[in-house]
């Protein structure tokens, strides 16, 4: 069955960088895009970061923009988040998603649990 | 930017009852919609998506309809598992709606 698992959350300061990443089993893994997708504590869904199933093509929201950064390692059947200059307002559960096809945008078929960055000083 | 606005932001129902939400966009998507459904501490799932096409394992009383403007998420009889939230949206890169809740 199709998994995804998060990890490299946790509390960092302000100002500071994290890098998440996303181990996925069962499928074929650099057969499909894959995002980012975060949700803040009590709030709704925030789509963040996509990319193409061979990492040619990258999307990311404004709010993350020039700031994060997606990467893949199919050979390691794994995506990153790399997050730089974090903000308070970052801090939110971070979910890595699979897309139905390779060239992403499409709609998340699988999520992994996610993992929980907070950022404060 | 499209957006998208659903309603009602809450849904007050009981078990059997049907649901039925709506989303909104700001201007035509054609059909090109998902439904998402979370429960607390749960990452979303996949319902619909194309509006109307329920995701592999979705059960029936799931359905979707809408085309351009004006979408809508039907629950036939609500089973107890049903009580969650529930997001539209256009596509993955797109922002979400901001939510029905539906609650016993």
């Amino acid at each position: 069955q199709v998994r995804l698992v998060e990890s490299g959350g946790g509390v960092v300061q302000p100002g500071r960088s994290l890098r998440l990443s996303c181990v996925a089993s069962g499928f074929t893994f650099r057969s499909h895009g894959m995002h980012w997708v975060r949700q803040a504590p009590g709030k709704g869904l925030e789509w963040v970061a996509s990319l193409w199933y061979d990492g040619s093509d990258d999307s990311y929201a404004d709010s993350v923009k020039g700031r994060f950064t997606i990467s893949r390692d199919n050979s390691k059947n794994t995506v990153f988040l790399q997050m730089n200059s974090l903000r308070v307002e970052d801090t939110a559960v971070y979910y890595c998603a699979r897309d139905v096809t390779p060239y992403p945008p499409n709609y998340f078929d699988h999520w992994g649990q996610g993992s929980l960055v907070t950022v404060s000083s | 930017e499209i957006v998208l606005t659903q309603s009602p932001a809450t849904l007050s129902l009981s078990p059997g009852e049907r649901a039925t939400l709506s989303c909104r966009a700001s201007k035509s998507i054609s059909n090109y919609l998902a439904w998402y459904q979370q429960k607390p501490g749960q990452a979303p799932r996949l319902l619909i998506y194309d509006a109307s096409n329920r995701a592999a394992g979705i059960p029936a009383r799931f359905s979707g309809s809408g085309f351009g403007t004006d979408f809508t998420l039907t629950i036939s009889s609500l089973e107890p598992e049903d009580f969650a939230v529930y997001y539209c949206q256009q596509r993955a890169n797109w922002p979400f709606g901001g939510g029905t809740k539906v609650e016993i």
